[in-house]
């Protein structure tokens, strides 16, 4: 059965510090990968997507980037965080498209 | 662009009274659309899809393509229905790898 490996859990950073969130996807090839960012009163709102390799779609330009250096990996990043960085990240997959989205169990980011 | 609404943020039933969660949605093509729950402490989970016409946990949900919706119903509210709800799209058109989420509903049934 496919599963989906999301992690750190929770992370505080300083403001002007590196971000790397990782997320990883076994038992299914090629998935789509997606990246969303949930707030509250804001819902759920897509960052980025992936449908292969090295293959990123961005939605809202922001202070984050996106890479999939390989088949089910999928890793959020940032250069300098700034404290509207905060958030919950959502880590997602499907295996074709219309499928249902399978989300990882989130990371909370507190960016102080 | 595709849009998904979902205009109560907050929605308080008592426990057996009737539940409507409301989404309407914009897209110029045939779409597919889902229910998403997240109970507390728990992941996002697929609640239950328009093409499986099916019900779980005794939700159900009509697309009603005149109307643009895909409302949520259940007869008989119970606690453990209390959750963060949420209405998705996908497309079969160009921007199909995207699915696009609503804001939200929190229901709260209360006892």
């Amino acid at each position: 059965s496919q599963t989906i490996h999301q992690w750190p859990a929770t992370l505080v950073q300083p403001v002007g510090s590196p971000l790397s969130l990782e997320c990883t996807v076994e038992g299914t090839s090629n998935p789509n990968l997606y990246w969303y960012r949930q707030a509250a009163g804001r819902g759920l709102q897509l960052l980025f997507y992936s449908i292969g390799i090295d293959q990123i779609s961005s939605e809202v330009p922001q202070n984050l980037s996106a890479s999939r250096p390989q088949d089910r990996q999928f890793i959020l990043s940032s250069k300098k965080l700034l404290l509207s960085d905060s958030g919950f990240y959502l880590c997602a997959w499907r295996g074709t498209l219309n499928s249902p989205l399978h989300f990882g169990n989130g990371t909370r980011l507190t960016v102080t | 662009a595709q849009r998904v609404t979902q205009p109560e943020k907050l929605l308080s039933v008592f426990k057996g009274a009737p539940v409507e969660l409301k989404c309407n949605y914009s897209y110029s093509g045939s779409p597919e659309l889902f229910w998403y729950v997240q109970y507390s402490r728990q992941r996002l989970q697929l609640l239950l899809r328009h093409i499986s016409r099916e019900s779980i946990k005794g939700f159900t949900a009509d697309l009603n393509k005149g109307e643009t919706s895909f409302h949520l119903k259940k007869p008989f509210a119970q606690e453990e229905d209390s959750a963060m709800y949420y209405c998705a799209l996908s497309g079969p058109g160009a921007g199909s790898y995207q699915l696009t989420f609503g804001k939200g509903t929190k229901l709260s049934v209360i006892p």
